[in-house]
């Protein structure tokens, strides 16, 4: 079974500041693994994914995440937060295992951008 | 726009009432989902369709009766609702249910309260 744990339901930071933003992960099997940002009375979006290639990986508006497999962690970062920035950042993972490809969702980390 | 578009945004309904969600995408993907978003709980998945055939029915109450007509249209038919259903719902499509690498596209969700 596959699982998405996302550490802090909320997270603060000043405009300016580093955002980390956690996600581990549970899988048997090679993962592949999303982060997704959801604004305010919005859909989610596609940040950035990774699917076994490089483990650094490069998304939208500056995010970027690197994919662990000895920490199974999958944390996102941004070097210098905007304003913008504040909106729930979730983690999900996606197992092809037993013909299942379904993602799991994390329950969601709050950004909160302060002047 | 995402690219999946969805409505209504935003839907009161009474408990005896029966109303329709529908979610529409011109993306050229063959899969297509139902999610529900409730306030401090994670991502539930209701549904799921592939090339217009259920895949899925993650033990959905049977007051949600999803429909898929074709492809690109995805409806989510309501009836006799409980307050307990308020929530957003949102729909998500993808390539296939078997190309998951790619992400979903969500739509902006439709926000119901049922009074």
């Amino acid at each position: 079974a596959q699982s998405v744990t996302q550490l802090g339901s909320h997270v603060s930071v000043s405009e300016g500041a580093l955002v980390l933003l956690r996600c581990n992960y549970s899988s048997s099997v090679p993962p592949y693994l999303f982060w997704y940002v959801q604004y305010p009375n919005q859909g989610l979006q596609l940040l950035l994914k990774y699917t076994s290639a490089a483990t650094l990986v490069k998304g939208i508006n500056g995010f970027e995440a690197e994919f662990k497999k000895s920490e199974t962690s999958f944390h996102l970062t941004k070097p210098s937060a905007h304003m913008s920035d504040a909106a729930e950042y979730f983690c999900a993972v996606i197992t092809a295992s037993g013909g299942s490809y379904i993602p799991t969702f994390g329950r969601g980390t709050s950004l909160i951008v302060h002047p | 726009e995402t690219g999946v578009t969805q409505t209504p945004r935003h839907l009161v309904m009474g408990m005896t009432n029966k109303k329709s969600l529908k979610c529409e995408q011109h993306l050229g993907h063959n899969a297509m989902y139902w999610y529900k978003q409730s306030a401090k709980k994670p991502l539930e998945l209701m549904f799921v369709y592939n090339f217009k055939e259920q895949t899925e029915n993650n033990s959905v109450p049977s007051r949600f009766s999803p429909e898929c007509p074709n492809s690109s249209h995805l409806f989510l038919h309501l009836h006799t609702l409980q307050p307990e259903d308020s929530a957003l719902y949102l729909c998500a499509s993808s390539q296939g249910v078997n190309r998951l690498t790619y992400g979903y596209t969500f739509g902006s969700g439709t926000r119901l309260t049922v009074v």
